[in-house]
């Protein structure tokens, strides 16, 4: 039972491209997130969803896409990766508000 | 705009001791605080959870306590182990997961 998984850990892309990051979680929480972590921002939230095929827009949402069309899965795509999109990318699960969260391994993007 | 600082930014003690880790936040209108721990290449580890009506929680040698008039917050480690050496990171949850992280204080163990 991994609980929540992201893929791939590790993705170098040229700018341009686009890049689908995959996050899947097995505990059938209503809630997923996408963050970003970068030196001197720290964590900032990309998009949510409150449940399946509901989503909304975090503090940094330009440039991404989200869909969750299945509870258990929250893709992120970069339509267009740009360089200032090499970070390192984080999903997260809750239950509820207010309750803990949970997260995955992360996935380092590297735009060249 | 809510702000989540942490102090200090980065901390090294010897085996052993006992410890305080620091957040502040600006807006004291959360719904709780989190504090994560992270290590090196790794996903965040939820070590604890405060509600916005609860002063403290305990996990083991872990102590978290949560004074919104003020808008702090402090992680105690007891008796300090090599072990402990990661990233703590504190979160501050807001009304519709506008989740804020402070910077994260990094901590060194030294055996």
């Amino acid at each position: 039972d991994a609980g929540i998984t992201q893929s791939p850990r590790y993705k170098i892309t040229e700018t341009g491209r686009q890049v689908t990051l995959m996050c899947h979680q097995t505990w059938s929480h209503s809630y997923m997130f996408w963050y970003r972590q970068d030196l001197g921002h720290g964590l900032r939230l990309i998009y949510y969803s409150a449940a399946a095929d509901i989503t909304d827009k975090g503090e940094v949402p330009d440039g991404y896409v989200v869909s969750r069309s299945k509870t258990e899965n929250f893709p992120l795509t970069l339509e267009s990766a740009t360089r200032s999109q090499t970070s390192v990318y984080f999903c997260a699960t809750g239950g509820e508000v207010g309750t803990e969260a949970f997260f995955g391994q992360g996935t380092r993007l590297t735009v060249v | 705009k809510q702000e989540v600082t942490q102090i200090p930014a980065a901390l090294s003690v010897p085996e052993g001791e006992n410890l305080v880790l620091n957040c502040s936040f600006t807006d004291s209108a959360i719904y709780n605080l989190q504090w994560f721990r992270q290590d090196p290449g790794k996903g965040l580890t939820s070590l604890l959870l405060i509600q916005s009506s609860q002063r403290e929680q305990t996990s083991g040698r872990l102590n978290a306590s949560l004074d919104k008039s003020s808008g702090r917050s402090t992680l105690y480690i007891a008796a300090s182990q090599p072990g402990d050496s990661a990233t703590y990171l504190c979160a501050v949850g807001h009304g519709g997961f506008k989740t804020i992280f402070g910077a994260g204080t990094r901590l060194f163990v030294k055996a």
